[in-house]
């Protein structure tokens, strides 16, 4: 009965550098989200896969930001060339499908950008 | 205007003490609605779903006006245990949920 998985927990990494950020959702679960919460706001959606569909990419906030879901589970958020405002708390979650259904969080990944 | 707004707080609560708060939506045709709870480093965690009239679950109700495109969250007899932050969450006609802010309660003893 595991829940969702993130990796790392926690990074730091010098501006201008890349980062792969790891989730592993509930299995059985069709929907995966990618969210980035900086500091005191709100949840912001980045990017959303369902099944076989092509992504939902409408929230990524620029082409430095990319994600891969393989075989319909395990996701990689990879931000490139770093820089300082991308530090935040990125969040993935998932659920049974793309219906209003209740979304299941991971801990989260918190990215530092020094 | 934000598709999703909160009062950001945040409110300051006598335990005991009963507290509500609201969140306004833009879009007239979302469908559902959701309240989430978020601890201090902590990821969101549901707290209620709101259909149609609203709904209660012990100390928590949560309620909905689509003419004013409102839902509130009551809570009553507040415990120092639910001092976090609340995410009113609204699932909007393009298939997305679409999270508010948040505002944060904190609950003195």
């Amino acid at each position: 009965g595991a829940g969702v998985s993130q990796s790392p927990s926690n990074k730091v990494t010098e501006k201008g550098k890349d980062v792969e950020l790891r989730c592993d959702p509930i299995s059985g679960h069709t929907a995966l989200y990618w969210y980035r919460q900086s500091l005191g706001q709100g949840l912001e959606f980045l990017i959303y896969f369902q099944g076989n569909s092509a992504p939902d990419k409408s929230g990524l906030p620029s082409d430095r930001f990319s994600a891969e879901r393989t075989g319909g589970s395990v996701s990689t958020l990879t931000i490139q060339r770093t820089q300082q405002e991308d530090s935040a708390v990125y969040l993935c979650a998932s659920s049974i499908d793309r219906g209003p259904e209740t979304q299941y969080f991971g801990p989260g990944t918190r990215l530092l950008v020094l | 205007r934000k598709e999703v707004e909160q009062d950001p707080g945040p409110f300051n609560v006598p335990e005991g003490a009963t507290v509500a708060f609201n969140c306004t939506y833009s879009n007239s045709a979302s469908q559902s609605f959701f309240w989430y709870r978020q601890d201090c480093r902590k990821e969101p965690k549901l707290l209620m779903s709101v259909y149609s009239s609203g709904n209660e679950d012990g100390r928590f109700t949560a309620q909905l006006n689509r003419a004013s495109q409102y839902i509130s969250l009551l809570i009553r007899d507040s415990k120092l245990s639910d001092s976090a932050t609340y995410l009113c969450v609204v699932w909007d006609s393009n298939y997305q949920l679409i999270w508010g802010a948040g505002t944060k309660l904190i609950i003195k003893p």
